[in-house]
């Protein structure tokens, strides 16, 4: 058990629709990073935020947004939903600046099947 | 500048045998190097990682082997057992960017079934 937590594991829905997943990283961690892993394209590197302020954005999709919250949890909103965002969306947590060893802690994902 | 090139993308491997995957990057600005492997269902989890200053590093069964001057890294697992089967990634970061955490960028994966 890695200590982060997402939910839903998963999640169907149609096209068009709007949905949000939630992530909450492991006590302590100060980053949360957004990953989507699907067959043909590996782990993409979605958004990261750090203390509850946006740090980097990937190959994110004007159609997603994400937000970190005061109490560290992030969450993802995934709108206007089209058959190729079905995928695996990871959340992972790492340490900030006091103990940076480079490790990050991923979630089980939510796995999100759209219609 | 960003991409991390990984194969093979799969790899069959009787038990006992030698898994060998190869990583290649092209940002030198990279100091930090590490695997990660992620069984069905879960997510990926770090097995072993490597700074550019060593040319190896072992634990366990699992080897990283860095050529820095041919920005390469690769992943050995000795005496491979079926419950190594997973997906491996291997991973590159550099916390100069950003100034916080690090951001990782990870290769495409290799599936790897270790027959018994």
């Amino acid at each position: 058990d890695s200590g982060v937590t997402q939910t839903p594991k998963h999640l169907i829905t149609a096209t068009g629709q709007r949905v949000t997943l939630r992530c909450s990283p492991r006590s302590g961690d100060l980053s949360v990073y957004w990953y989507q892993q699907s067959l043909d394209q590996g782990l993409q590197f979605l958004i990261q935020y750090y203390n509850g302020e946006e740090r980097a954005k990937g190959n994110i999709l004007e159609r997603f947004s994400a937000q970190q919250f005061p109490d560290l949890h992030s969450e993802l909103n995934l709108s206007s939903l089209e058959l190729g965002d079905s995928a695996l969306y990871f959340c992972a947590s790492s340490v900030g600046l006091a103990a940076n060893t480079g490790e990050l802690f991923f979630g089980e994902g939510s796995r999100l099947t759209v219609l | 500048q960003q991409q991390v090139k990984q194969s093979p993308q799969s790899l069959i491997v009787q038990k006992g045998g030698i898994s060998i995957i190869n990583c290649a990057y092209e940002n030198t600005a990279f100091d930090y190097f590490p695997w990660y492997q992620q069984f069905p269902g879960k997510g990926p989890a770090l097995l072993i990682a490597i700074r550019p200053d060593v040319s190896e590093k072992k634990e366990g069964r699992f080897t990283i082997s860095f050529n820095k001057s041919a920005k390469q890294f690769s992943l050995h697992i000795m005496d491979s057992q079926p419950g190594d089967s997973a997906t491996y990634f291997c991973a590159a970061s550099t916390g100069r960017l950003s100034g916080s955490a690090r951001q990782l960028t990870f290769g495409s994966g290799t599936q790897l079934t270790v027959l018994p």
